[in-house]
Formats: structure tokens, sequence, C-alpha cells
């Protein structure tokens, strides 16, 4: 069935440094890929999303890119700070479905 | 503008008891997710409206969980008789359309004990 996995589960990243999540898909017919930061105990709030019709998609410090072929996508975080320690989801929209499937988060820690 | 609420905000039962959580879109959305989130996972879709009618509830276990979207706006989950397993936060979201941007209430935490 539909899948997306994500990698890593945990990062630890020196304050300043970047920060790369990377996430798989299954089906190919997904063309919406959202990204969520879900800070302990709060809801999940979207940060940035891309559509297949893009690759690559910039807001400030975060970006995200988009490979159709490999079927993977992935978040970058540049110069980061403090208040980026949160837990990161993927998704993934299943055209053929309407139904968005999850990636399992990475635990994203900064360390000052 | 007014995000999604959810009432309760935390609920803790024994098992076997019955349980319901409340939801209120923003105002407008005709999308309406209901979503089971298990700690340290990303949320698990339990059920889909569009306006008043469920058009996704695959993953929604039906011999316990039923849930209504009365009138196409608010919507009630329900879990009757609840299980140790069913402890989890219960969020909820909402969009314009599907595949447009969904956003999330504060959640419902249960505790089943």
């Amino acid at each position: 069935g539909e899948n997306v996995e994500q990698h890593p589960s945990t990062l630890s990243v020196q304050e300043g440094d970047s920060a790369v999540i990377k996430c798989t898909y299954s089906d190919s017919a997904s063309n919406y890929f959202p990204w969520y930061k879900q800070e302990l105990g709060k809801r999940p709030q979207l940060i940035i999303d891309i559509r297949s019709n893009v690759g690559e998609k910039k807001d400030q410090r975060i970006a995200v890119t988009l490979n159709k072929t490999a079927k993977h996508f992935s978040l970058h975080i540049t110069e980061t700070q403090p208040e980026d320690s949160a837990v990161y989801f993927c998704a993934a929209s299943y055209s053929s479905a309407s139904k968005i499937i999850f990636g399992s988060g990475t635990r994203l820690s900064i360390r000052p | 503008e007014a995000g999604v609420v959810q009432s309760p905000r935390y609920k803790i039962i024994e098992k076997k008891q019955p349980v319901a959580f409340w939801c209120n879109p923003i105002s407008g959305h005709n999308t309406l997710y209901w979503y089971r989130q298990n700690l340290g996972q990303g949320p698990e879709l339990l059920i889909r409206y569009e306006n008043e009618e469920a058009v996704d509830d695959s993953q929604l276990p039906k011999d316990r969980f039923s849930a209504e979207r009365l009138k196409g706006v608010d919507s009630t989950l329900k879990i009757q008789p609840a299980e140790l397993g069913d402890s989890a936060v219960y969020l909820c979201a909402s969009s314009s359309s599907p595949q447009e941007t969904q956003y999330f209430g504060p959640g419902t935490r249960l505790l089943v004990l």
C-alpha cells in the first residue's frame, strides 16, 4: 500500500548549521508534499509545501526539494536556531484517493 | 480568523467506557479529517469528510469507532467501548478542499486506564 518513509528519526545539529530531513514515497501518483512542524504538546503546523510541478521551493531559511523520478523529497533548514527544535513530519498526498500519508517524524534538536 | 477548535483537550477514562471528541473546523472548510497520533509517530488518518459525507473511512475501526458530521460543519468522533490501546492524541484538521493545506486543531489527549 501507500507508504512514506522518513529519515533520520532523530537529528542533532549545532546552532547555525544546516539540517536535512529526507522522505521517500511509494505512489507515483502523489503530487502534493507538505511538511509540518510539531512542537512538544502542540498541534502540527504547516511550514512549507511543494507540488509535483515544481522541483524546489524556498521560504527564508527553509527549502524543500522534490525528485519525482526517485520519488523522494527533502526539507532543508539553514542557519538553524534553537526555536527550530521540534518534530518534523513529511507527508504525501495521493491524488487518486485524496488521502494524505504522514512520515514517522524526525526529532530535530539544535545544540547551543 | 479562528482556527480549528477541539474539545475536550484531555480525557482520562477507564477501559470499556465510552468517550466522545468534538471538532469545529475553520469556517468555510468543507473537508474535515480525524487523525490518531500515537506517541512518537505521525498522524494516522481515521476518517475524512467532504461536507457531511464520509468519503474515506477505511482506517476507522468500525467495531468501536463512529463519527458523524451533521450539517457538514462540526464533527464528533466516538469510541465505545474504549480499550487501553486507544490511548493517543486525536487530532482534527480541516481544509478548504482536498489537497489544500490542512490546519490542525490542538488535539484531544486520551488516556485509557
